[in-house]
Formats: C-alpha cells, structure tokens, sequence
C-alpha cells in the first residue's frame, strides 16, 4: 500500500471548513484514498473514501487531484466535536488490514 | 445501525493472568481484526479471520491467540498477560470497502 504524507496538527475555527490535505505520490491505480478519523479514547470511524472523483457524504467531501497524488478532506463546518486525529490511508482493499500513520490532529476551537 | 461492540471499555488485570477480550459484530461480516493501538507506533494487526474457524497471524501475535468459533465472534486472548501488553486494543470487521472498528478496550496490565 502508498504511503501517505499529512501535517501533524491543524486548528480551525469552530463554524468554518477544515481543509485536511494528504500527499500520496506513489499511490497505484487500483488504489482508493480512505480517511479515518479517532477521537480520543474511541475507535476509528470511517469518514469517506474515493478512487478518482471527488466524493461527498453527509459528513465530509473529498477532493482527489487529478494526478492523484494528493487529495484534500473538507469539513464544511467544523465544530468542536470535530476534534480528533484524522487519517488519510491508500489501500487497494479496505477489507484487508489497515495501518495508520500518525495522521493530523485538528483541534476545533471556539 | 451497523455495529462492532467489545466486551469492555476498560479492563485492569494482573500480570500472568489470562485474559478475554471479546468482540461482536452484526452486519454479517466475514472478516474480522484484532488490533492493538500505542503512542508513537500507530495501529499494529496482531491477528485476523477471514470466516469462521480460520486465522492468520498478524505483525505482533506473540503473546496472543484468538478464537473464531461463529461468524459473528472473535475473541482475542492473552495466555499469561504481560506488563508490555497494556494497550488500546480495537476489534474491526470489514466488508469489501469499508472497515467497521469497535470502541476499543483500554487493557492495563499491573
């Protein structure tokens, strides 16, 4: 599986859009961008995934670039239950293991 | 409402105690993970089940074995529980494209 690149940390106002970007350069062409995302001291919840399109859900839209090297999950309004650690993960299979890096922790602040 | 629920939130057990971890899920899955999640290192797979009766060793099983006995049951278990073994330990199951993970069970072993 591709590995993925994603800041560290991010803060976003409480009310406006979270832009969580991820590099995924080595990404292959049977492989689907997922997110993930845990808070804390709870299990990882799937948000959303996608191939090539830009997908949206009633929680998060995903923007793929064209290359497919780097997508953007956007929060359309943050709020303060947003906070947690979210992970952007390439995988062929989602019903295979998955592995986490470290993610980005967003904080959402009033 | 899909559903992964583990037997416990938190769990304190003593060293060389033998311990179970259960977890249960509802959509008729038949893959199944046990994971195990630390600071710094991420999530890890310690052992999975592609149907019933069947499992596959995972990057870190030392030290655990695990239990498939109906479909909608994994069990993990801990021999003789070790003080390296305090952990947040997630159950997940998946489908093709997506994975479904249980709140997890904080382990600490004294």
């Amino acid at each position: 599986d591709a590995k993925t690149t994603q800041p560290t940390s991010m803060d976003c106002a409480e009310g406006r859009a979270a832009n969580l970007p991820c590099n995924h350069s080595t990404i292959s062409g049977n492989e689907y961008v997922y997110w993930y995302r845990q808070i804390h001291s709870q299990g990882p919840q799937y948000i959303i995934h996608g191939l090539k399109n830009n997908e949206t859900n009633e929680m998060a839209s995903l923007i793929i670039t064209e290359d497919r090297k780097s997508s953007t999950l956007i929060l359309p309004h943050a709020t303060l239950r947003d906070t947690a650690v979210y992970y952007c993960i390439v995988i062929a299979n989602a019903g295979n293991m998955l592995t986490f890096g470290g993610g980005t922790r967003l904080m959402v602040k009033p | 409402d899909v559903k992964v629920t583990q037997s416990s939130r938190y769990l304190v057990k003593r060293t060389g105690e033998k311990v179970f971890l259960e977890c249960v899920q509802d959509m008729d899955h038949e893959n199944m993970f046990w994971y195990r999640q630390d600071p710094g290192l991420g999530l890890r797979l310690i052992y999975f089940s592609y149907d019933v009766k069947m499992k596959e060793k995972g990057d870190i099983p030392e030290g655990y074995s695990v239990s498939r006995e109906k479909k909608e049951r994994f069990s993990l278990i801990l021999e003789s529980a070790s003080t390296n073994q305090t952990s947040m330990y997630l159950c997940a199951s998946s489908s093709r494209n997506e994975q479904f993970f249980g709140p997890g069970t904080r382990l600490t072993v004294l």
